[in-house]
């Protein structure tokens, strides 16, 4: 069981580039989440999603997308980079029921420049 | 004001050392409650659940007192490698499928 895994671990972007996050689970969880932790702040939710097919806003989606076609896979995407995205972005996953046991990704650093 | 709020530290304590954190949540409504632990340049992972009646794991214990939405973590005879950022968690103030997370405290533990 690799659980779950982001890739890439680090990034540089210039402004207006775009960029997908890539999250991949295998422990056939059905609720992913993102999140973006800022330096000395706590995670913020960006996008997460219920199952196949089912995507919801959450705290901070302005400047993401997020699709979810299959149960393993919830890529972010990011369209237009700007310096306030700099910032580390953790995946994560759950089953229904057992939200507090959310089991998070190594993360990806962000810099946009 | 901010949903969960948390005394940022850094809490500096000695090896063997009592050391508590407290929580506060804003929303009177939510549902549970959980203390994360994150490893620097690490990702979180649950340390332990939250309950009214206390909650004790080993040197650890977390306690919920509803009616001053409150929540501390208390940890007794530190380790060097209890060194980390405590996050406070709650579930329920956005909906049930979502945590909100503190900012967390950071704690050392000094040899």
């Amino acid at each position: 069981n690799a659980g779950v895994t982001q890739t890439p671990k680090f990034r540089i972007l210039k402004i207006g580039q775009s960029m997908t996050l890539q999250c991949t689970q295998d422990m056939n969880h059905n609720y992913m989440y993102w999140y973006r932790q800022d330096p000395g702040m706590g995670l913020k939710l960006i996008y997460y999603s219920v199952g196949a097919g089912i995507t919801d806003k959450g705290e901070v989606p302005n400047g993401y997308n997020v699709s979810r076609s299959t149960t393993e896979d919830f890529p972010l995407r990011l369209e237009l980079a700007a310096p306030s995205q700099t910032s580390v972005y953790f995946c994560a996953s759950t089953l229904a029921g057992t939200v507090e046991t959310q089991y998070f990704g190594p993360g990806t650093r962000l810099l946009v420049l | 004001r901010k949903e969960v709020e948390q005394d940022p530290g850094p809490f500096n304590v000695p090896e063997g050392a009592t050391v508590a954190f407290n929580c506060t949540y804003s929303n009177s409504a939510s549902q549970s409650f959980f203390w994360y632990r994150q490893d620097c340049r690490k990702e979180p992972k649950l340390l332990m659940s939250v309950y009214s009646s206390g909650n004790e794991d080993g040197r650890f214990t977390a306690q919920l007192n509803r009616a001053s939405q409150y929540i501390s973590l208390l940890i007794r005879d530190s380790k060097l490698s209890d060194s980390a950022t405590y996050l406070c968690v709650v579930n329920g103030i956005f909906g049930n499928e979502k945590l909100t997370f503190g900012t967390g405290t950071r704690l050392t533990i000094i040899p």
